[in-house]
């Protein structure tokens, strides 16, 4: 069985500060990892994703997520918030072998203030 | 051109009700989702279909009844409602079963149980 853990359901930052969510994740096999994000009264919107290659990956709106394998982690950075960053994200662990099974995060809410 | 689109955006209605919720996608998928997602923001897999045939279902009451006409589209029927089953719906669909494709999501369906 697989877990996902997103440490912090808030966090808020000023505008132009570095941004960290964190997630770290359980599984038996290795995964896939996502990172998806919520904007108010709207679905889930693919952020990036972690299959196989680098370890550092990189998606929209400036964002990227490096996979430690050794600290079963997968934290999404940006260098500097703005504020249509604010919304909530949601870390996903799907193990590569039982079919497309997203297990989600508990979800981060980021603030970002001016 | 929204490429998973759910109907109602809203719905409420009262306790013992049967209500449907349905959902089309235009990417072309081979495979289609359902997720609840509670007053805590916490999303859970509910059932997933491929090519029309039920592949994921999660511990969900048998109320829950989903029925894919065709592969574009998965709609979700519920019967005799209960106010534990107030959240918001959320359809989803990926290219195909394999774990590394990523879901694109419907801008969800509230359900408020009265």
């Amino acid at each position: 069985a697989q877990s996902v853990t997103q440490l912090g359901s808030h966090v808020s930052v000023s505008e132009g500060a570095l941004v960290l969510l964190r997630c770290n994740y359980s599984s038996s096999v290795p995964p896939y990892l996502f990172w998806y994000v919520q904007y108010p009264n709207q679905g889930l919107q693919l952020l990036l994703k972690y299959t196989t290659g680098a370890t550092l990956v990189k998606g929209i709106n400036g964002f990227e997520a490096e996979f430690k394998k050794s600290e079963t982690s997968f934290h999404l950075t940006k260098p500097s918030a703005h504020m249509s960053d604010a919304a909530e994200y949601f870390c996903a662990v799907n193990p590569n072998n039982a079919g497309n099974m997203l297990t989600f995060g508990g979800g981060t809410r980021l603030m970002v203030k001016p | 051109d929204t490429a998973v689109s759910q109907t109602p955006k809203y719905l409420v209605t009262q306790m013992g009700n049967d209500k449907s919720i349905k959902c089309e996608q235009n990417l072309g998928h081979d495979t289609m989702y359902w997720y609840k997602q509670d007053s805590k923001k916490f999303l859970k897999i509910m059932f997933s279909y491929n090519n029309k045939e039920l592949i994921i279902n999660e511990t969900v009451p048998n109320r829950f009844s989903p029925k894919s006409p065709d592969k574009a589209h998965l709609n979700l029927h519920i019967n005799s409602l209960e106010l534990g089953d107030s959240a918001v719906y959320f359809c989803a669909s990926s290219r195909d079963r394999d774990s590394n494709q990523p879901q694109h999501f419907g801008d969800g369906t509230r359900l408020s149980i009265l």
